[in-house]
């Protein structure tokens, strides 16, 4: 089953923040983001491992709680480059899932000057 | 340079023409996949293979054949293309095992009318 992303669309101005959400059915190992631009491959922007941890990348961050099966990305002071459809990817801790990479439906941000 | 590389990129095909779809990679990952991707339900896995010999269905197999004959090649093959499979689609790879980051193919447009 794939993982549920909130919201489906955002639009920002440039300058502002946005937070997208990631929602699993299962018991995670980890959670993969990736962006991507029309008609182009995903791009990596990052791993979350069970633990709880919190990761950034410039001014792209994510947590991850595994007890709620959640992750969240943090986009802070958007930038027009930040545009494109975002997605998580949930890793299953065990059995069939283990290992097994399933992408949410994606979220669309589109950042106005 | 690490890369994954689809052939072709682009193609326009006929209701019941087989065709292949070739992707090949160059970082010796034991683990490679195929993905499609429609409009709003992101990216969904079609069938994968954790090493040579060794493929499993992903969750929309039907109408797709695999093979892994080489550790670096993994065509997908569609033996009678039908409109419903037209899509974009993406070929995959990375190091076995969890938590691992996936490399993206460029994608591959078909269009089967």
């Amino acid at each position: 089953q794939q993982p549920v992303q909130s919201p489906q669309a955002v639009i920002l101005r440039e300058g502002e923040d946005a937070v997208i959400n990631c929602s699993s059915s299962k018991a995670l190992y980890s959670v993969h983001w990736y962006r991507q631009k029309h008609g182009e491959a995903p791009v990596f922007l990052m791993i979350l491992l069970k633990g709880g941890e919190q990761k950034g990348h410039e001014k792209i961050s994510a947590s991850f709680n595994e007890k709620k099966q959640q992750s969240s990305l943090y986009l802070t002071a958007s930038q027009l480059s930040y545009s494109g459809t975002y997605f998580c990817a949930d890793e299953g801790a065990g059995g069939t899932s283990y290992g097994k990479l399933t992408f949410g439906q994606g979220t669309i941000l589109t950042v106005h000057p | 340079e690490a890369q994954v590389t689809q052939n072709p990129r682009y193609l326009i095909t006929v209701t019941g023409k087989k065709l292949t779809v070739t992707c090949s990679q160059n970082m010796n990952h034991e683990y490679m996949s195929w993905y499609r991707q429609d409009p709003g339900l992101g990216l969904r896995q079609i069938y994968y293979s954790m090493n040579v010999e060794v493929t499993d269905k992903g969750d929309v197999p039907e109408g797709y054949k695999v093979s892994r004959k080489e550790k670096r090649n993994f065509p997908l093959i569609l033996e009678s293309p039908s409109p419903n499979q037209t899509s974009l689609y993406f070929c995959a790879s990375r190091v076995q095992g969890a938590g691992n980051t996936i490399y993206f193919g460029e994608g591959s447009w078909l269009t089967v009318v």
